[in-house]
């Protein structure tokens, strides 16, 4: 699978949007990119995922560049529950494993 | 409410001891995985099954073993081989294992040793 490229942390306030990037330069065009998110000693929990196009669901928006090296996940308004580390994630059509990196730790705050 | 169910949330192993890890989905998911994860690290494959009464070998097997005798239970068993057992445990599933399919997520089960 591709590899992803996070910042390791980033801030947002409360309310306002959050827009979390990831690098994925060596992505193929079978590979999927998909976003988790862990909340301290809880499992991951899967938020959107897309192959080229944008998508967007109840939880967020997943834009993903023309050329499929980079995409941000955006959270449109920000709560104090959203606080959590935030995976991005390239995965093979057929590949059956969920490789996470380090992620982001994003801090919304009041 | 559908979902996965991980137990026990908290488990203790003395040395040399055999431990089964309970997971359980009413998703109707065909795929099953368990993951390893360590503090400040991501997940590593344990164990995946696409199907009942057949599991693969993921990145790091040596010491753990699975059955899938029924399309909702994936038993984790961290045997004495295994020789860093401390670790954070989490099951998934998903419809298949195709790409498009998101895997869904258990709580987890936190493993360590007396």
């Amino acid at each position: 699978d591709a590899k992803t490229t996070q910042p390791p942390s980033m801030d947002c306030a409360e309310g306002r949007a959050a827009n979390l990037p990831c690098n994925h330069s060596t992505i193929s065009g079978n590979e999927y990119v998909y976003w988790y998110r862990q909340i301290h000693s809880q499992g991951p929990q899967y938020i959107i995922h897309g192959l080229k196009n944008n998508e967007t669901n109840e939880m967020a928006s997943l834009i993903i560049t023309e050329d499929r090296k980079s995409s941000t996940l955006i959270l449109p308004h920000a709560t104090l529950r959203d606080t959590a580390v935030y995976y991005c994630i390239v995965r093979v059509a057929w590949n059956n494993d969920m490789r996470f990196g380090a992620g982001t730790r994003l801090t919304v705050k009041p | 409410d559908g979902g996965i169910t991980q137990s026990p949330k908290y488990l203790f192993r003395k040395e040399g001891q055999n431990v089964t890890l309970s997971c359980e989905q009413n998703l109707n998911h065909d795929a099953m995985y368990w993951y390893r994860q360590d503090p400040g690290q991501g997940l590593r494959l344990i164990y995946y099954s696409q199907i009942v009464n057949d599991f693969q070998k993921g990145d790091i097997a040596e010491g753990y073993s699975v059955s899938r005798e029924k399309k909702e239970s994936f038993p984790l068993t961290v045997t004495s081989a295994q020789k860093n057992p401390t670790a954070f445990y989490l099951c998934a599933s998903s419809k298949s294992i195709n790409g498009n399919q998101p895997q869904h997520f258990g709580d987890g089960t936190r493993l360590s040793i007396l």
